[in-house]
């Protein structure tokens, strides 16, 4: 079974960096399982951040961005600020069509 | 404008069907993956299914494999979710999602507009 970890939660300073991460129990996690990014606060549908690794969607700010770091994806955040303050789930898309999802973390800004 | 509007959920007895319904409009539906996600309440997202671009191909979860079937109406711009057998553990925020885009020469699969999502409880 395929299982994505993603840290469950994490903290940062407002202004600081922050980097989430999101791995794969089976192996390395690479580009070609397309990463993608999303936001979500409570009660909210989520915000698509990032796709494809490294693209920002539309009206994303720059302080966000995505990459393969070691042997996972990753997103980091630059500069945080306190509507950062949010659940983040990263997205692996299998060949066979499957997409799977991370089980989340939690930032917390303060 | 994209726009996706989900409807059809409620509360359902174990062992019941429901159908969930999204209008979808500001895109080219028939040119467009769609799939569903959920949350149950205070969990995480869950990739249910997807119906391929073509229409042709359509993919499940494990967990509700043999119960969901997803498919859509090109008439009416509208994406449609079965779901059968209904179990207390498949209640949650059911969102309709598109499925990324085609360019020239790459197609992007991921989530790319969210509707805003309809609730399914099962419970007796």
């Amino acid at each position: 079974q395929t299982v994505v970890t993603q840290e469950p939660s994490f903290s940062v300073s407002p202004g600081g960096t922050v980097t989430l991460t999101c791995g794969l129990n089976s192996g390395s996690v690479s580009t070609s399982y397309s990463p993608s990014w999303y936001q979500q606060t409570p009660g909210q549908a989520p915000r698509t951040l990032i796709y494809s690794t490294n693209i920002r969607s539309s009206g994303v700010p720059d302080r966000f961005s995505g990459s393969i770091l070691g042997n996972k994806a990753a997103l980091t955040i630059t500069g945080a600020q306190a509507d950062d303050d949010s659940d983040y789930y990263c997205v692996l898309y299998m060949d066979s069509g499957i997409s799977v999802f991370g089980g989340g973390t939690k930032l917390t800004v303060l | 404008e994209v726009q996706l509007l989900e409807s059809g959920g409620g509360l359902v007895q174990p062992g019941g069907s429901l159908r969930l319904s999204c209008a979808a409009s500001g895109f080219t539906f028939s040119s467009s993956g769609m799939s569903w996600v959920r949350q149950a309440p205070g969990k995480g997202l869950e990739w249910v299914s997807t119906i391929a671009r073509s229409g042709g191909s359509t993919f499940y979860a494990d967990s509700v494999k043999g119960r969901f079937t997803i498919s859509r109406d090109l008439s009416k711009n509208t994406l449609y979710l079965q779901m059968n057998s209904l179990r207390v553990e498949d209640t949650a925020v059911y969102y309709c999602a598109r499925r990324g885009y085609c360019s020239s020469t790459n197609c992007y699969h991921y989530f790319d507009y969210w509707g805003q999502g309809t609730l399914v409880t099962v419970s007796s």
